[in-house]
């Protein structure tokens, strides 16, 4: 079966960081960019990065460069999103998803992860 | 970034209903645009890709059209399952964006 898994629900303090991870599986982890998404609580969702496992190649969308960092270990087929300094304003559900085409740089997202909903709070 | 404007913001409707949400960029896209549907608490489904390629298993009833920078996803015959909330999704640079959703309600 074609998935992706993400990492259990998170509850942090502010100033602390936070690593969450999205598993392939059922395909060629490799060949196929991985993005994430953020939902804030009762909002839209907004396209923060993507990665290609193959060669680690990343874009970040301009509102999230320098607020996150994607990473991949494609032996493991595992992405990641991570911040080293977390903000209440961060509380969100963050999704993985997969691209469809495995050969373009143009990316919509045939397969999503459940989420991974982080709670930032004091 | 590109900016995405979905209208209306919240649409409502019955079933049988023919519905159309409109998604305008704030520069041409070409024909690079994809609509989702999301229900509460479920990620995001893929409906359209292309502007208006139907993905594989999604009801035919769901059509999309347009290209540079005015688009629609149409439903031509509502049914209980489609109220959720509809996003489109521009993909022609590196940088993508979402519109910000165009809820779908029972009337």
């Amino acid at each position: 079966e074609v998935q992706l898994v993400q990492s259990g629900a998170e509850v942090k303090k502010p100033g602390e960081s936070l690593k969450i991870s999205c598993k392939g599986s059922g395909y060629i982890f490799s060949n196929y960019w991985i993005g994430w998404v953020r939902q804030m609580p009762g909002k839209g969702l907004e396209w923060m990065g993507i990665i290609y496992p193959g060669d680690s190649d990343t874009n970040y969308s301009p509102s999230f460069q320098g607020q996150v960092t994607i990473s991949v270990d494609k032996s493991i087929s595992t992405a990641y999103l991570q911040w080293s300094s977390l903000r209440a304003s961060d509380t969100a559900m963050y999704y993985c998803a997969k691209s469809a085409d495995s050969i373009q740089t143009r990316w919509y997202f045939d397969l999503w992860g459940r989420g991974t909903p982080v709670t930032v709070s004091s | 970034d590109i900016q995405m404007t979905q209208f209306p913001s919240t649409l409502s409707a019955s079933v049988g209903d023919r519905v159309t949400i409109s998604c305008r960029a704030s520069q041409s896209i070409s024909n690079w645009l994809a609509w989702y549907q999301q229900k509460p608490g479920k990620a995001p489904n893929l409906l359209i890709y292309r502007a208006s390629t139907l993905q594989s298993g999604v009801p035919s009833r769901f059509s999309g059209s347009g290209s540079g920078r005015e688009f629609t996803l149409t439903i031509s015959s509502l049914q209980p399952d489609d109220f959720a909330t509809y996003y489109c999704q521009q993909y022609d640079t590196y940088s993508n964006t979402f519109g910000q959703g165009t809820k779908l309600e029972i009337k």
